[in-house]
């Protein structure tokens, strides 16, 4: 089983609507991201959380909102979609017990299509 | 200078050849040093840590120069299933942003039977 999973793995849908996507985690780790990926870009950083209820904001939060009410699951809402937030959405986990924070485990990614 | 730059690539080469991949960063005060690699439409995997001057994993080596602010990845006897985007990731340095990672946009290796 895969140790970070992702849903929906692919979704399509219209200007406006509100979209959330989900992440969980069997790892056990305690700090999660939230990533945006688009062709010939790097990866960017949308949402982080170091912990229960513990939001903090990257580069790129305007237009998303997140929730983390439990450790091993984090989402990411778009309140009202719209076309340029079409994207490869990537969620990834790190622990920060391990002294070796930054690295940084990713799920299988949600490809967004806003019409 | 970018935060992270990398060569776009794409580097082709044969199989059993040796590649090198070069990344340089702009904060000198970043402390995590990372390859990833990425295959196509998939997520990216940690292929290396980077926290000294430099560590070897099998065909795999990474090298850290600080003072230049370069990391390099070596790949030896490449294999086909080497085929991927390999991407530099740092971390954006001290306070709030050591715990943030900029990812470069990668360097697409295809190696050629």
């Amino acid at each position: 089983d895969a140790d970070v999973t992702q849903t929906p793995r692919n979704r399509i849908t219209k200007t406006g609507k509100r979209i959330m996507l989900e992440c969980s985690q069997t790892k056990g780790h305690d700090r999660m991201y939230w990533y945006r990926q688009d062709p010939g870009l790097g990866l960017r950083l949308i949402y982080y959380s170091f912990d229960v209820k513990d939001i903090n904001k990257g580069e790129i939060s305007d237009g998303y909102s997140v929730s983390r009410q439990a450790q091993a699951k984090f989402s990411l809402s778009l309140e009202s979609a719209i076309p340029n937030q079409t994207a490869l959405y990537f969620c990834a986990t790190s622990d920060s017990w391990t002294g070796k924070y930054n690295e940084q485990f990713f799920g299988p990614g949600t490809r967004l299509t806003v019409l | 200078r970018k935060e992270v730059e990398q060569d776009p690539g794409p580097f082709n080469v044969p199989e059993g050849a040796t590649v090198a991949f070069n990344c340089t960063y702009s904060n000198s005060a970043s402390q995590s040093f990372f390859w990833y690699r990425q295959d196509c439409r998939k997520e990216p995997k940690l292929l290396m840590s980077v926290y000294s001057s430099g560590n070897e994993d099998g065909r795999f080596t990474a090298q850290l120069n600080r003072a230049s602010q370069y990391i390099s990845l070596l790949i030896r006897d490449s294999k086909l299933s080497d085929s991927a985007t390999y991407l530099c990731v740092v971390n954006k340095g001290s306070g709030a942003g050591s715990y943030q990672l900029t990812f470069g946009k990668g360097t697409k290796l295809s190696v050629i039977p």
